[in-house]
């Protein structure tokens, strides 16, 4: 079974400072990587995904995130934080085989606040 | 529409009532997926179509749930004899389909079901 640990319900920092949501997995088989940002009363964008290939992926509004294996990692990093960064972010995985079912098992979120 | 569309935006009903949760995807996807968001939580996967047929419905709690995607389109999902507990947020989504689990699943704003 696969599942998603993210470390830290709430993190808070100031505006330009470095933002880190961590982000664990566990997968018996290759998984495929996600992180969604959900502001309020809006549904969840995607930010970036691996899928294979370079483990270190670019996002949108200057996100990225690295795939790191031996670590069972996807942690998001942004260097400079934003107001407009304030927002829920989740990590989630996706069976890599597929099969009959693409669904998304997802973390339970992380709520980034940024403080001027 | 450009984005994925659900309707109503929120809906207040008393626990034993019915209710159907509509869910319009991007035009020309394949794949439609549900989801609930509990309050604190992650979205949880219901249930994914792909066509009109339900490739995997293993997320459904019990069988007051139930969904269906006539036309391959427009999908809604009901609710028989509501529970306080049915309470939450329901997502819907939707991807093409190209038979990779990479493919990026976009997000409706989603319906607020309350059960008083």
């Amino acid at each position: 079974a696969q599942s998603v640990t993210q470390l830290g319900s709430h993190v808070s920092v100031s505006e330009g400072a470095l933002v880190l949501l961590r982000c664990n997995y566990s997968s018996s088989v290759p998984p495929y990587l996600f992180w969604y940002v959900q502001y309020p009363n809006q549904g969840l964008q995607l930010l970036l995904k691996y899928t294979t290939g370079a483990t270190l992926v670019k996002g949108i509004n200057g996100f990225e995130a690295e795939f790191k294996k031996s670590e069972t990692s996807f942690h998001l990093t942004k260097p400079s934080a934003h107001m407009s960064d304030a927002a829920e972010y989740f990590c989630a995985v996706r069976s890599h085989y597929g099969g009959a079912t693409n669904k998304l098992i997802f973390g339970t979120g992380t709520l980034l606040a940024v403080q001027p | 529409g450009a984005g994925v569309s659900q309707t109503p935006s929120n809906k207040v009903t008393e626990k034993g009532k019915y209710v159907e949760l509509r869910c319009d995807p991007i035009s020309g996807h394949t794949a439609l997926y549900w989801y609930r968001q509990s309050l604190g939580q992650g979205p949880e996967f219901l249930i994914y179509f792909q066509g009109t047929g339900a490739a995997d419905d293993s997320g459904l709690p019990n069988d007051r749930f139930f969904a269906v995607r006539p036309e391959g389109s427009v999908s809604t999902l009901k609710i028989q004899r509501t529970e306080r507990g049915d309470s939450a947020v329901y997502l819907c989504a939707s991807s093409s389909f190209t038979g990779r689990p990479g493919d990026t699943q976009y997000f409706g704003p989603g319906t607020r079901l309350t059960v008083l």
